[in-house]
């Protein structure tokens, strides 16, 4: 069965420090997708990034960076010089294909507080 | 703007009603998704349409119900029979099912 484990729950740090959120997967397919989403206090979950399992580059965008590797089932999300906006809950998903559509099972999630 | 909207974003009823929560959006994509939140959890896939007049069930389909008479609206019902139904309830969207799924803002059910 698909399963994603995150499993820092919470964590906090200082404004302008470096943090990195852990994401484990497990999964049978040899094809999949891996996503992080952010959920802010307002609710709704936000589209951070979409990563098919062949690519197993490492992405960056601004402050962000994704750091995926197939051989420890790892997508690990890290964020530079953190910033009071970014606290937030982190859900690391995984896709499962069912019929077509891709079914996602989402990570307990990891709320995440940046501190002034 | 294009978008996905959820209503209302606040609900409360009373233990033994149905209840009917909104999800209309505008991006003109296919699928759309019902997900389940509890405090502290992931979320939970409930129902699922990849198309008009189609929808299949998700891990926690039980004591809700959903149609899909029209390709931007998909409309999540919890019924009596749901034992548990105070959570939030996330719609979402994409393109095809196989595309990246976009959420609406949500809406919190309270059952009194």
């Amino acid at each position: 069965a698909q399963k994603v484990t995150q499993a820092q729950t919470e964590i906090s740090v200082v404004e302008k420090e470096d943090v990195t959120l852990d994401c484990v997967y497990e999964t049978r397919d040899t094809t999949y997708y891996l996503f992080w989403y952010k959920q802010p206090p307002s609710g709704e979950l936000v589209f951070l990034i979409r990563r098919n399992s062949f690519d197993e580059q490492n992405e960056i965008s601004g402050r962000y960076s994704w750091n995926f590797q197939k051989s420890t089932s790892s997508f690990n999300f890290t964020i530079t010089a953190s910033q009071v906006v970014d606290s937030a809950v982190y859900f690391c998903a995984l896709s499962e294909l069912i019929q077509g559509a891709q079914k996602l099972v989402f990570g307990q999630g990891t709320r995440l507080t940046i501190n002034p | 703007d294009g978008g996905i909207t959820q209503s209302p974003k606040y609900l409360f009823r009373k233990e033994g009603q149905n209840v009917t929560l909104s999800c209309e959006q505008n991006l003109n994509h296919d699928a759309m998704y019902w997900y389940r939140q509890d405090p502290g959890q992931g979320l939970r896939l409930i129902y699922y349409s990849q198309i008009v007049n189609d929808f299949q069930k998700g891990d926690i389909a039980e004591g809700y119900s959903v149609s899909r008479e029209k390709k931007e609206s998909f409309p999540l019902t919890v019924t009596s029979a749901q034992k548990n139904p105070t959570a939030f309830y996330l719609c979402a969207s994409s393109a095809t099912g196989a595309d990246t799924q976009y959420f609406g803002p949500g809406t919190r059910l309270t059952v009194l």
